[in-house]
């Protein structure tokens, strides 16, 4: 049980275009979603909180703009980067839990060219 | 604000020797600790948590870690390193965010196993 998918898992886009990346929790309901950013060799960096049916809490220095979060369902959060850029290449990481555990899809790598 | 500190970005054992990753917090509140393994390319995988009872915790592939709050620590360990074991490590602590728990990752540790 506790099952978080992304899709796609890469994903080589051309500068300027938008990439929508998929995260979907399988066994059971996300109010509360969590994506994370971790460039090479690095720690993972929060994002932005993605809650169920209201807007998302993004985290000091991240542009709500170019990263567009929508959580419509208590199974589906899309994390959406707009208008991508070179060094928006990066592998991006979601996360589904309760207030005991998360849970964490195996990722996305985002090359822009 | 809650912070997790990991000394030691890379740690190098030789296959079959005690593997010590050291981990200390920061948290206002009682903490809820998360070891977690990445290997390339992919997610993070849970190895233990810690949340409330016994301080010795026993996690998944033979590691285990001990809260102890009076060094605000909570080290990873595992008595016998297996090539396997080569990965990055991140330690973690969390908070109640909303309905969930968020997380802060300490910077990680490189595992590497020596044969």
């Amino acid at each position: 049980g506790a099952v978080v998918s992304q899709h796609p898992s890469w994903v080589i886009c051309k500068s300027g275009t938008s990439v929508k990346i998929e995260c979907r929790s399988l066994d059971f309901q996300a109010t509360t979603m969590f994506w994370y950013r971790q460039f090479p060799k690095q720690s993972l960096m929060l994002m932005a909180t993605s809650n169920e049916g209201s807007k998302a809490t993004y985290e000091q220095g991240v542009e709500k703009d170019k990263f567009l979060i929508n959580h419509a369902s208590l199974t589906l959060s899309t994390l959406t980067v707009t208008s991508a850029h070179p060094e928006d290449s990066s592998f991006y990481i979601c996360s589904a839990g309760t207030i005991y555990e998360q849970y964490f899809g195996p990722g996305t790598r985002l090359t822009v060219t | 604000a809650q912070s997790v500190t990991q000394l030691g970005s890379h740690v190098s054992v030789s296959e079959g020797a005690l593997v010590l990753l050291r981990c200390n917090y920061s948290s206002s509140v009682p903490p809820y600790l998360f070891w977690y393994v990445q290997y390339p390319n992919q997610g993070l995988q849970l190895l233990l948590k810690y949340t409330t009872g016994a301080t010795l915790v026993k996690g998944i592939n033979g590691f285990e870690a001990e809260f102890k709050k009076s060094e605000t620590s909570f080290h990873l360990t595992k008595p016998s390193a297996h090539m396997s074991d080569a990965a990055e490590y991140f330690c973690a602590v969390s908070e109640i965010s909303g309905s969930a728990r968020q997380l802060t990752f300490g910077s990680g540790t490189q595992l590497t196993v020596l044969p």
